[in-house]
């Protein structure tokens, strides 16, 4: 079946470092993409959307400039958290719609990232 | 827009009891809806969908909802629990509009089981 693998599961930086996480779909082409972001037990809240070929819609109050997102292909979408600080710190969970009649959606495995 | 209300935020059921885990949306236009499932620094498992048709969907691991359109409801019921249900669950929507469209999410329900 589809599936989105995201990398990576666990990273660890340092406060005013950038970190980058990837999403590839790895047998369907992925148009969209979708960006969450949990706190501890709490629900997943949308970051933004990407779309192949054009700029993300970021959702109101999150910021562009410190949440980079890129859609370079069909099958790579990447989120590049910048100048990240401890507040930053959550699971980051991706999500691919797989269109067509079943609507679906397949999401990937997550990336904790701590900040210190 | 849509939005969905889990009215618990947290539900301890002993052991081989059954289960009801309430869900509640709200659109200005017909949604599809769907139930997922968290364990611990995990992503997100889908355990069923309703898109149309019968309003009784079954879902993996002994799971069902119903849709209850009158109601903006789609509860999610399980007749006994084992100890591996632990966890996380989210009802989510997204709307008719596009295949693409976003999905968002209740706030969850924390599933705890007793021996």
């Amino acid at each position: 079946g589809a599936v989105v693998s995201q990398h990576p599961s666990r990273v660890i930086c340092k406060s005013g470092t950038s970190v980058k996480i990837e999403c590839r779909s790895l047998d369907f082409q992925a148009t969209t993409m979708f960006w969450y972001r949990q706190f501890p037990k709490q629900s997943l809240m949308l970051m933004a959307t990407s779309n192949e070929g054009s700029k993300a819609t970021y959702e109101q109050g999150v910021e562009k400039d410190k949440f980079l997102i890129n859609h370079a292909s069909l099958t790579l979408s990447t989120l590049t958290v910048t100048s990240a600080h401890p507040e930053d710190s959550s699971f980051y969970i991706c999500s691919a719609p797989r269109g067509g009649r079943d609507h679906g959606y397949t999401f990937g495995s997550g990336t904790r990232l701590t900040v210190v | 827009a849509q939005s969905v209300t889990q009215l618990d935020s947290q539900v301890p059921v002993f052991e081989e009891a059954p289960v009801e885990l309430r869900c509640n949306y709200s659109s200005s236009v017909s949604v599809y809806l769907f139930w997922y499932v968290q364990y611990p620094n995990q992503g997100l498992q889908l355990l069923l969908k309703y898109l149309s048709g019968s309003t009784l969907v079954k879902g993996i691991n002994g799971f069902e909802a119903e849709f209850n359109k009158s109601q903006t409801s789609f509860h999610l019921r399980k007749p006994s629990v084992h100890i591996s249900d632990t966890a996380e669950y989210f009802c989510a929507v997204s709307d008719w509009g596009s295949s693409a469209s976003k999905i968002i999410f209740g706030s969850g329900t924390r599933l705890s089981i007793r021996p």
